[in-house]
């Protein structure tokens, strides 16, 4: 699988916008960029994906580099509710075998400050 | 939709004991998944299910571990003479249609 970097943690005032960046510069052309998030006692929760073009849903937007090795999922406006580990995955499409599994590294520590 | 459901959530055992836990997931998922995740750790894949069958088994599963969906509805993941090194959270997933997948709060095991 292709791996991610992410920083460690980050922090950020509530009420701002949160820029959270992956690098996947290994990235082949079938992967999807998935993103999930894992509240302090949670499962991971699924949060947005995409392929070459910025999504946007009502979580969060995903911003992914013209030659897709980076992309960068935004939060606009982080409550307290969104501190989280914030983990950037990519995952083949679903024609390829053995993509059914997410590897997961250790993701971004992200830290709301009142 | 309750959302995919562990149990026991906690479970203390002594070293050597066997331990089984639950997953029901998402009514009418076809797909569900177990995964481990220990202390400042993501989660790591275990196996994973299409209905009733196994189809793919990560190495980490070891030959103490098994799981089963018997019906294709819940399944269990029962470790055998355990051992510290089996202490983590033991977190379940299922999934109907690609990319979303639901993770439950999982099960956390440890060994004394």
């Amino acid at each position: 699988d292709a791996k991610t970097t992410q920083p460690n943690s980050m922090e950020s005032n509530e009420e701002e916008p949160v820029h959270l960046p992956c690098n996947h510069s290994t990235i082949s052309g079938t992967d999807y960029i998935h993103w999930y998030r894992q509240l302090p006692s949670q499962g991971p929760e699924y949060v947005i994906h995409g392929l070459t073009s910025n999504v946007n849903n009502r979580m969060a937007s995903l911003a992914i580099a013209e030659d897709r090795k980076s992309s960068t999922l935004i939060l606009h406006r982080a409550t307290l509710r969104d501190a989280a580990v914030y983990y950037c995955i990519l995952r083949a499409s679903l024609s390829n075998f053995g993509n059914e599994k997410l590897t997961f590294g250790t993701g971004t520590r992200l830290t709301i400050i009142p | 939709d309750t959302g995919v459901s562990q149990d026991p959530r906690h479970k203390i055992t002594k070293r050597g004991q066997n331990v089984t836990f639950r997953c029901d997931p998402i009514s009418e998922h076809n797909r569900l998944y177990w995964y481990r995740q220990t202390l400042g750790q993501g989660p790591e894949f275990l196996t994973y299910f299409q209905n009733e069958a196994q189809l793919e088994k990560s190495r980490l599963l070891s030959d103490r571990f098994s799981a089963e969906r018997p019906k294709g509805s819940f399944s269990t993941l029962e470790i055998q003479r355990t051992e510290q090194g089996d202490s983590a959270m033991y977190l379940c997933a299922s999934s109907l249609k690609w990319p979303q997948t639901f993770f439950g709060q999982g099960t956390r095991l440890t060994v004394v």
